[in-house]
C-alpha cells in the first residue's frame, strides 16, 4: 500500500491568498484527520471525518479553514485568505476504525509557509 | 478535554544507554496510550501503544509502563542506537465514544554514536 499521500509537500505563498492541501487516505481506512503541527503548539487536531462525514471541526481555528471529505478517497483542507500565522505543517492521517481510536497512519505532510 | 504533558522536551544519550521519556494525562477515562516516532521530514508513526488494562508492554528495545493511580506513562528504549534519533510524540484518548488522540509536545532524542 501507498500509504497516505499528501499534496503538495511544500507551498510558499502570500497574506491573503488561498491554500488549499489535498489527501488521499489508505484504502478502506473509515476514518481521516486533518493535523497542524507548529513548534508553539505541537500537534493539533483540526478536524476529523469518519466514513466522508466530518464529526468534529471544533479544532479549526477560524472560519478561514474549511475541509472537505467528497468521496473515500479523497480530502481537501482549505485556507481563504491564508495569514503568516497559519505557517505550519499539515498533516492528513487515516485510521481503519470508525467507532474508536486505533493506530493513525499519517501522510509525510503539506509544510505551508505564508509571506 | 484532555491535557497531556511531556517531558523532557530534548534528551541526548551515548549509544547503547537507555532513554526514558515521561509523560502525564489529566483525564482519568483516558484507557489508549499510544507512542509516536516522527523522524525529520516524515509524519509520526506508530511504535508501541498501551491499554489500561495492562501496566507494561514490552516490543524488543521498547517498552512502555502505565500508572493509572498517578496518571502517568513513560517510554523506555535501550540499547539506544543512532536510528533511534528522532521526535517521539506521546498520546492519549478515551476509546469508545470519541475518536481524538491527544498528544504531548514532543521529545527531540538525540543518540550520539
Amino acid at each position: 500500500d501507498a500509504g497516505v499521500i499528501q499534496s503538495p509537500r511544500h507551498e510558499v505563498t502570500e497574506m491573503g491568498q488561498e491554500v488549499t492541501l489535498r489527501c488521499k487516505p489508505i484504502s478502506g481506512h473509515n476514518s481521516l484527520f486533518w493535523y497542524r503541527q507548529t513548534m508553539m503548539r505541537g500537534l493539533e487536531l483540526l478536524i476529523y471525518f469518519n466514513n466522508n462525514v466530518p464529526i468534529d471541526d471544533s479544532g479549526m481555528p477560524e472560519d478561514r479553514f474549511s475541509a472537505k471529505m467528497p468521496n473515500a478517497s479523497f480530502s481537501t483542507l482549505k485556507i481563504q485568505p491564508s495569514e503568516p500565522r497559519d505557517s505550519a505543517v499539515y498533516f492528513c492521517a487515516s485510521s481503519p476504525l470508525s467507532l474508536s481510536i486505533g493506530e493513525l497512519f499519517f501522510g509525510e505532510g503539506s509544510r505551508l509557509t505564508v509571506l | 478535554g484532555e491535557n497531556v504533558e511531556q517531558h523532557p522536551s530534548t534528551l541526548s544519550v551515548q549509544e547503547g544507554d537507555s532513554a526514558v521519556i515521561k509523560c502525564t494525562y489529566s483525564d482519568s477515562a483516558s484507557n489508549y496510550f499510544p507512542w509516536y516516532k516522527q523522524e525529520l521530514g516524515k509524519g509520526p508513526q506508530l511504535i508501541i501503544d498501551i491499554r489500561s488494562n495492562v501496566g507494561e508492554k514490552k516490543d524488543q528495545r521498547i517498552a512502555v509502563t502505565l500508572n493509572k493511580t498517578a496518571k502517568h506513562f513513560s517510554l523506555h528504549i535501550t540499547e539506544t542506537q543512532p536510528e533511534d534519533s528522532a521526535v517521539y510524540f506521546c498520546a492519549a484518548s478515551i476509546t469508545t465514544g470519541a475518536n481524538n488522540l491527544f498528544f504531548g509536545t514532543g521529545t527531540r532524542l538525540t543518540v550520539i554514536p
